[in-house]
């Protein structure tokens, strides 16, 4: 049973460039959560998808987009990338939004330098 | 808002010993859900123990076990012998629990913690 599998692992950009970073959930769930862990910080959410629409977002700006696949895997956008921008991106996934005692499983993250 | 505050940034213990982790949250909801998740260098986060906030009796997950203080918003972790593997970033986190399991967490700033042999 394959868990939740981000690419790639590791990612270097200069200001001003996009990136994309994909999410494959866990076999059986239709949801994905996108957090952003900056060094020595815990994860901030950033969005949710669940059934190609975005359903809850967290306090980042536009430049942070997404999208979600028939398939529930998803990519993660940001435009014009800033130093801060810096840091691991971790996705999450879950199954239905209304099940109380599921859990989200995460993957090991993408690493993201911005130069 | 909620927020969730690990006061501890490092504590350190020797192999086989107890140690606990401090958490404590701030929310006005009456149902919700407290986790502790381990980050282990992989960077991975790995679930380790769940407290729904409606159940008085504290979760344990072998020689993982919380200690729930709904009316004080503590939500401590007690590692039991611990073993070396068990070294790792731990965090505290809360979910609001009437949006189901795929509702956000809130992260604490988590604890880093040492195994010494």
């Amino acid at each position: 049973d394959a868990g939740v599998t981000q690419s790639p692992t590791h990612l270097i950009k200069t200001r001003g460039q996009q990136v994309t970073l994909r999410c494959s959930p866990k076999s059986g769930h239709d949801t994905v959560s996108w957090y952003q862990q900056a060094l020595g910080q815990g994860p901030q959410f950033i969005f949710q998808y669940y059934e190609e629409e975005e359903r809850q977002r967290g306090n980042f700006p536009d430049r942070f987009s997404g999208h979600q696949f028939p398939n529930y895997s998803s990519e993660l956008n940001v435009n014009a990338l800033l130093l801060g921008d810096s840091a691991l991106y971790l996705c999450a996934s879950s199954l239905g939004l209304a099940l109380a005692k599921n859990i989200q499983y995460f993957g090991a993250g993408t690493r993201l330098s911005v130069l | 808002a909620q927020t969730v505050t690990q006061s501890q940034p490092e504590m350190s213990v020797q192999e086989a010993e107890t140690v606990t982790l401090s958490c404590t949250y701030d929310t006005s909801e009456s149902d919700y859900y407290l986790f502790w998740y381990k980050q282990p260098p992989s960077r991975q986060m790995i679930l380790v123990i769940r407290q729904e906030a409606y159940k008085q009796q504290n979760a344990t997950e072998n020689r993982f076990s919380v200690n729930f203080q709904k009316a004080a918003k503590s939500f401590s972790l007690k590692i039991s012998d611990s073993q070396l593997g068990d070294a790792a970033m731990y965090f505290c986190a809360y979910r609001r629990g009437r949006q189901g399991g795929s509702e956000k967490l809130v992260f604490g700033k988590g604890t880093k913690l040492t195994v010494n042999p």
